[in-house]
């Protein structure tokens, strides 16, 4: 079953505009990670944040974790049409949940359309 | 998609013939996998390997197999291709915790 759960499935706004995508997950977790999906492309990998962080910045992405509520959110602020993408959360539950750290549960993702 | 091809990158195939996916590294890394995309189901890990001659299943591993016998290489094969097998097929490889994608392989069964 899925681990982690994307929401909106899919958001559009405009060149300029923040981004906000959240990450539902049901276990505990030791890792959750972002990645962006171009069309007809791999995943690439955005951002890491560990189980015992709340807060991760890189460039203009912002990335939260809360454990306590098992969710996480991304912030792309100042958005451009190049970040049009789908974006993906990826956990890895922790041992204690009967996971490990090499394997990842993808959630289905959203579809971000940046609007020039 | 640097230092992860992935072949064939298309390929139609019918229903009952056996289907050879290949994976390739040059980046010496210790795990590999092999997902499956669709509409509506996101990524899904079939099965995955943890060093050469060590595989274990994934969420979706029925129908598949897979071999690895070198570090650089990690075959998926679909003994006898089904239409549910319609897919995109993703390599990964990873030495941590980060996971890096191949291109991708768009696999029809007819």
């Amino acid at each position: 079953s899925q681990q982690g759960e994307e929401d909106p499935q899919a958001l559009s706004i405009q060149e300029g505009e923040n981004a906000t995508m959240n990450c539902s997950y049901k276990t505990s977790i030791n890792n959750l990670q972002w990645y962006r999906q171009n069309s007809g492309r791999g995943l690439v990998h955005l951002i890491l944040i560990r189980s015992n962080e709340r807060e991760k910045h890189s460039g203009r992405l912002r990335v939260t974790l809360d454990t306590s509520k098992k969710s996480s959110s991304l912030l792309i602020t100042a958005s451009r049409a190049a970040d049009t993408a789908s974006y993906f959360c990826a956990t890895d539950a922790s041992r204690e949940s009967g996971g490990s750290n090499y394997k990842l549960t993808f959630g289905k993702g959203t579809l971000l359309t940046v609007n020039p | 998609d640097a230092g992860i091809t992935q072949s064939p990158r298309h390929k139609v195939t019918e229903t009952g013939t056996p289907v050879t996916l290949r994976c390739h590294q040059t980046e010496n890394h210790r795990y590999m996998y092999w997902y499956r995309q669709d509409p509506g189901h996101g990524l899904r890990l079939i099965h995955y390997s943890y060093g050469v001659k060590d595989t274990d299943k994934g969420e979706v591993s029925d129908g598949y197999s897979v071999s690895r016998s070198k570090t650089e290489d990690f075959l998926l094969t679909l003994e006898s291709a089904t239409s549910s097998q319609t897919s995109v097929y993703f390599c990964a490889i990873s030495e941590r915790n980060e996971q890096y994608f191949g291109p991708g392989t768009r696999l029809t069964v007819t």
